[in-house]
């Protein structure tokens, strides 16, 4: 079965250093795979996707196939990145997403 | 536009009370999902509906009902409320995949928190 593992329940980083968010999935085809985010009192929402390659707020992940990774990184974490970030799994032929169980992030001033 | 609006946003019932949980967008999705966030357990799904009409089990359908009556509302129900079901429910949105070619990022209501005594 398809799974979304992120394996870092809670993450703290001090304000200035580097982020690095994990997510691996498990699935033996073309993986879709995206990055949401749910700050405090507020809803989910999309922070980016494999297949735009951008970088929002300053955030990247690269799919990596041969690790089957799509860690999320920041070179700089910033106070207001602290928050909930879900990783999420799709599929061609799938209707849903499959998520991870999240890591909390918090940045240390 | 609102996106999608979840009505309740609290809500706190006795064990074997019933109700039900209203979910709607204005985005002419195609795709509905419900889920429930429990802590340390992250996003599971209860139910989804791919179109008007037209419902499915998600990952933990036990104890709920949904509907789909019209494209832009998603209802889910709760027939015989248990402590278990104690958690932040949450509704969300998507264009369908057809003619894309990718799954469609998915837009999320406030959540409803929901209390079971």
């Amino acid at each position: 079965a398809q799974r979304v593992t992120q394996p870092e329940k809670l993450l703290s980083v001090f304000k200035g250093a580097p982020v690095e968010l994990k997510c691996n999935y498990s699935y033996s085809g073309s993986p879709e795979l995206f990055w949401y985010v749910q700050y405090s009192r507020q809803r989910l929402q999309l922070l980016l996707r494999h297949i735009s390659r951008e970088s929002i707020k300053g955030f990247t992940a690269d799919l990596n196939k041969g690790e089957t990774s799509f860690h999320l990184k920041k070179p700089f974490a910033q106070e207001e990145d602290s928050a909930m970030y879900y990783c999420a799994l799709g599929y061609f032929g799938n209707e849903k997403l499959t998520f991870g169980t999240g890591t909390r992030l918090t940045i240390i001033p | 536009n609102a996106g999608v609006t979840q009505t309740p946003k609290f809500r706190v019932l006795k064990t074997g009370q019933s109700m039900t949980l209203l979910c709607a967008q204005d985005m002419n999705h195609e795709y509905m999902y419900w889920y429930r966030q429990d802590p340390g357990m992250g996003l599971r799904l209860i139910h989804y509906s791919v179109g008007e009409g037209t419902t499915a089990k998600g990952e933990v359908p036990d104890g709920y009902n949904v509907s789909r009556l019209k494209k832009q509302n998603f209802l889910l129900g709760l027939e015989s409320a248990a402590p278990s079901q104690t958690s932040v429910y949450f509704c969300a949105s998507s264009y369908s995949r057809q003619g894309r070619g990718y799954s469609q990022p998915q837009h999320f209501g406030d959540g409803t928190r929901l209390s079971i005594l």
